[in-house]
């Protein structure tokens, strides 16, 4: 298994440019979501999904949206990047099929992005 | 989502055991106990979860008391390798799916 993938890596965008970070799991996971890290902080929830078809706004969804039309995929798109959406985007899923289950989420490696 | 307090650093020597301690006064019924791992540059990494009373695993034991308003992550015999940020969660999967992270605990681990 892969596990949780997301690309790009690194990304450098104007302001007002607009572009989609992917994320793909390959572990059947039904829930799935999207965090921020801001330098020397905690991660907030962006976006969340608890199955194909079905999403919903996490702590600071301004400015992002969201869809999973798959089990496997869950890109986050940027509408028009601000300078304070410079962070680090992680992608995480999790099985939830019992009682503590989504805690245990299995997260991809990041995508650093810069807004100038 | 149950508010938690932890430490937010902690300094140790190799060898020696760690012991972050997380209160979360209120934790409800059906609240389960998360603790994750975040090494610099990468995504966190879950340790352990556990509901009551002690939870072991290859990496680490958790510690949760009769009240559950607090619960202690010990790491046995720390190496450099175990520095990194360390966050602890509360909640209830079933019917709670905004986690949240807070700032965690950075423990630095010294030769």
């Amino acid at each position: 298994n892969a596990g949780v993938t997301q690309t790009p890596k690194f990304q450098v965008l104007k302001t007002g440019q607009s572009m989609t970070l992917q994320c793909a799991q390959d572990m059947n996971h039904e829930y799935m979501s999207w965090y921020r890290q801001d330098p020397g902080m905690g991660l907030r929830l962006i976006h969340y999904s608890v199955g194909a078809g079905i999403t919903d706004q996490g702590e600071v969804p301004n400015g992002y949206n969201v869809s999973r039309s798959t089990t496997e995929d869950f890109p986050l798109r940027l509408l028009s990047a601000a300078p304070s959406q410079t962070s680090v985007y992680f992608c995480a899923s999790s099985y939830s099929t019992s009682a503590g289950g989504a805690y245990e989420q299995y997260f991809g490696p990041g995508t650093r992005l810069t807004v100038t | 989502l149950a508010k938690t307090t932890q430490p937010i650093s902690m300094d140790s020597y190799e060898g020696q055991e760690v012991n972050i301690t997380c209160s979360h006064n209120n934790i409800a019924t059906n609240d389960y106990i998360t603790w994750y791992q975040q090494f610099p540059s990468q995504g966190p990494r879950f340790i352990i979860q556990g509901y009551k009373t002690k939870v072991t695993n290859e990496v680490a034991s958790l510690f949760i008391p009769a009240d559950r308003k607090s619960s202690t992550l010990s790491l046995p015999r720390v190496s450099l390798s175990d520095t990194a940020v360390y966050y602890c969660l509360v909640g209830a999967s079933s019917n709670d799916y905004k986690l949240s992270f807070g700032a965690g605990t950075t423990v630095t681990v010294r030769a």
